[in-house]
């Protein structure tokens, strides 16, 4: 079976420092791709970050960086320079690669950012 | 171009009555799925509908069916509501086929059952 596991339910930080959410997920599959989504109040996800298990150099996208260690199967988020807006609940998710896009999401971690 | 729409954003029904959800794909997109999302969870795989057809289905009961139609859009219904049915329900848009990955979300649909 497949699954993702997040173990920080909460985390808070100082705006402008760095924090990092963690994730481990398990899967017998060797290609597959790894998300970070972002999902603010408003309850629209977002998609941060993308991975794909092929690629050994980490993702990047502006303050966002991933930690992608595939033999360990873990996959942590990185977001530095913390704004007020990143306040959110963040998803780790799963994708097969094969033509079905379903999903498979971890519990969350609620990160706040304090001024 | 408008992304992902749902429709109601918010709805309260009793238990045991039938429910409809309502999704429109972002401009382009010819994939939809469904997820739940209960209350401090992630989202669960309900199925995923492409050329009007089922593709895949998560561990939901048959009371969850779904539809789509030939302009792409798509529809979840739920049967003989329990109190468990209250959650948030997501619709994504996505491209079919290997490697598109990339899935759009719209801001769900907020069940309530009483």
């Amino acid at each position: 079976a497949q699954t993702v596991t997040q173990s920080q339910p909460e985390m808070s930080v100082q705006e402008a420092e760095t924090v990092t959410l963690s994730c481990t997920y398990d899967t017998s599959e060797n290609n597959y791709y790894l998300f970070w989504y972002k999902q603010p109040p408003s309850r629209q996800m977002i998609l941060v970050i993308r991975q794909e298990a092929y690629k050994q150099q980490n993702a990047t996208e502006n303050r966002f960086s991933v930690n992608f260690q595939k033999a360990a199967k873990s996959f942590s988020l990185k977001i530095s320079d913390s704004q007020l807006g990143d306040t959110a609940m963040y998803f780790c998710a799963l994708l097969f690669s094969g033509g079905y896009n379903k999903l498979i999401f971890g519990a969350g971690t609620r990160l706040a950012v304090h001024p | 171009d408008a992304g992902v729409t749902q429709s109601p954003t918010h709805l309260i029904k009793t238990r045991g009555q039938q429910v409809t959800l309502r999704c429109s794909p972002k401009s382009g997109h010819d994939t939809v799925s469904w997820y739940q999302q209960a209350l401090g969870q992630g989202p669960q795989f309900i199925f995923q509908y492409y050329e009007e057809e089922e593709r895949q289905r998560g561990n939901f009961p048959d009371r969850f069916s779904g539809h789509q139609f030939p302009n792409y859009s798509s529809e979840l219904n739920v049967n003989a509501l329990l109190l468990g049915d209250s959650a948030l329900y997501l619709c994504a848009s996505s491209l079919y086929g290997t490697g598109r990955t990339e899935a759009f979300f719209g801001q769900g649909t907020r069940l309530t059952v009483v």
